[in-house]
């Protein structure tokens, strides 16, 4: 079976220091990765997402994430924080065979202060 | 373009009580999701499909019912609606080959049961 962890409920940064928040996974074959963010009240955003290539991923307001293979790993990252980065972040992961149902993390609460 | 569109967005059910929720995307893609979120928690499938004519069951099926007789439309059937139903869903679709694999998500509906 296929599962995503994120394994901080909750990561705090202040503006323009750099952010990270974590998510590993585990997938029968090669993994498609996502990440998408939710803000108060609304749907999922797509941010960015990993399927083959460069191990370093460029996505959506400056977002960035790094693939690892041997550590199972897709981190999000981004340079430095802005207080309108405040959101939910889910982690997602989806096979490139059999089962193809699309697995979320149970989300990281990211909290920037000004 | 619309995207995905789910209704309604609000619906307040009485224990017992049965309703469907809409969901349609205007993409062409071949995977739709379905999946209900609880307060401050991630999301959990509920039924997915591969295609027209073909749905399978999620990590929590029970109490709810699909179908997909077109590309297009995805609706969710809920019978005897339960307190423990009261979430809010959200409908999804993504494309099948790699550069379309990113799930795109209707607004929600937001259901309480009472």
């Amino acid at each position: 079976a296929q599962s995503v962890a994120q394994p901080e409920d909750q990561v705090n940064v202040a503006e323009g220091n750099p952010l990270t928040v974590k998510c590993t996974y585990s997938v029968s074959g090669n993994p498609y990765l996502f990440w998408y963010v939710q803000y108060p009240n609304r749907g999922l955003q797509f941010l960015l997402k990993y399927i083959t290539g460069d191990n370093l991923v460029k996505g959506s307001y400056g977002f960035e994430a790094e693939f690892n293979k041997s550590q199972t790993s897709f981190h999000l990252k981004k340079p430095s924080a802005l207080v309108s980065d405040s959101a939910l972040y889910f982690c997602a992961v989806r096979g490139n065979t059999g089962r193809r149902a699309l697995t979320f993390g149970s989300g990281t609460r990211l909290q920037v202060q000004p | 373009n619309a995207g995905v569109t789910q209704t309604p967005k609000f619906r307040i059910l009485k224990i017992g009580q049965s309703m469907t929720l809409q969901c349609t995307q205007d993409m062409n893609h071949n995977y739709m999701y379905w999946y209900r979120q609880d307060p401050g928690m991630g999301l959990k499938l509920i039924y997915y499909s591969v295609g027209a004519g073909i749905t399978d069951k999620g990590e929590v099926p029970n109490g709810y019912n699909v179908s997909r007789s077109t590309t297009e439309d995805f609706p969710l059937r809920l019978e005897l609606a339960a307190p423990s139903q009261t979430s809010v869903y959200f409908c999804a679709s993504s494309g099948l080959i790699e550069r379309d694999t990113e799930a795109f998500f209707g607004q929600g509906t937001r259901l309480t049961v009472v």
